[in-house]
This record gives C-alpha cells, structure tokens and sequence, in this order.
C-alpha cells in the first residue's frame, strides 16, 4: 500500500520568505508526527496529532513554526520568515496509534538563503 | 528527559564481517526501543522493535538487536554485512514514564555504516 508522502522533495527559498511543507500519511493513521532531521542536532520531535485531540506542539521551536491537520488526515507545517538556520530536512510519520511503530515520509530538504 | 547515546558515530567494515551498533539510553523503568535505517535521500525504515517479552529481537534484512535493562543498552547486531547495508542507523527510545508523552521518539544521533568490499 501507499506509505507516507511528502512535498516537496526540496524546497529553496530566501530568508524571510514563507514556506509550506505537507505531509500525507498512511489511510487510517490516526496518529501523525513531524521531526526536524539536521547536522549536529539529529532528528528533534516538533510536534504530535492523534485524532482530534489538541496538538502536542512541545517541539515547535519558535512561534515562527506552526502546523495543522485538516480532517484527521493530510496536515501541513508552516514556517514563516524563514531563517538559516531553519535549513533542514523535515520528516513527517505516521502510526495507527500512539506509542506504535512509526513509518516516515521521504522528508523535504528545506534549504534557506 | 530521555537521552539516547549512539557510541560510534561511523563504523567502517568489510564485506561478510560482524557488525555491532551500540545504543545507550538514560535509565527508566519501562521503554520501547527501536533501531531505524535511513538509506541516502530517504526516509527512515524500521528495522525492529522491543516492546515486551524476549530481550533477543530479530528484524528485517538479518539484524537483530539485545535488550539489556540492567546496562540500559540495546545494541544491533548482524553476522555478516553486505555492501548494501551501508546506511545510516538511529536507534530511539519511547519512555513510558514520560508523563503521557510516551509517542515521543527521543533519537540518537546516528551511527553511519559503511561496507566496504
């Protein structure tokens, strides 16, 4: 079956400016992750959906990072004025429920000029 | 907070050689561990679980890894490596205790395997 997709794969785009990543995951997954894989920090936990629960969004490292699940299912991680050091690749995952195996997303490589 | 400690940040070995990644965590009465592959420019692919029962776990592609509670470590392991398990690996930890955050994942910062011929 159809496992986790991301988009885009890449995105380039000049400090300051917005950006949007989205993260569709797997038919039925009630719980929905994304993670913040870069160099010298390793994947970092951003934030949590499981159902229509609020968020965890302990992860989230500014208020410049937000993200929302529309309709239990495909949800979308917004950056705004986007910095340098937000330059990273970001992993969405997806599990049938908390505290379950977690299957990931190719990731989108966020590159920030 | 949890912390997940991966000794070796490179292993280089040869083809049909043993290999042993090794994985410590800060102690807590009940976890769930993991060790994940991430292959070049791809997303990361469980290799196995512990969640209860034997401490001996066995996953895809001929790897298995070891529980230990008392050494908190939770090592992989295969006997003989091909070319194609070059790869980075993480091993993660799921803390039971946390509160109620136990979905959270806390990673390692990746061990990366090289097989040479």
């Amino acid at each position: 079956g159809a496992g986790v997709s991301q988009s885009p794969s890449n995105k380039v785009t000049e400090k300051g400016k917005d950006v949007e990543l989205r993260c569709d995951p797997i038919s039925g997954h009630t719980a929905l992750y994304w993670y913040r894989q870069s160099l010298g920090q390793g994947l970092e936990f951003l934030i949590y959906f499981q159902g229509n629960s609020a968020p965890d969004k302990s992860g989230l490292p500014s208020d410049r990072f937000s993200a929302e699940r529309t309709g239990g299912s495909v949800s979308t991680l917004t950056i705004q004025r986007t910095q340098q050091e937000d330059s990273a690749v970001y992993l969405c995952a997806s599990s049938f429920r908390r505290v379950n195996e977690q299957f990931f997303g190719p990731g989108t490589r966020l590159t920030v000029l | 907070a949890q912390s997940v400690t991966q000794l070796d940040s490179q292993v280089p070995v040869f083809e049909e050689a043993p290999v042993e990644l090794r994985c410590n965590y800060s102690s807590s009465v009940s976890v769930y561990l993991f060790w994940y592959v991430q292959y070049p420019n791809q997303g990361l692919q469980l290799l196995l679980k512990y969640l209860s029962g034997s401490t001996l776990v066995k996953g895809i592609n001929g790897f298995e890894a070891e529980f230990n509670k008392s050494q908190t470590s939770f090592h992989l392991r295969k006997p003989s490596v091909h070319i194609s398990d070059t790869a980075e690996y993480f091993c993660a930890v799921s803390d039971l205790n946390s509160g109620g955050s136990n979905y959270k994942l806390t990673f390692g910062k990746g061990t990366l395997l090289t097989v040479n011929p």
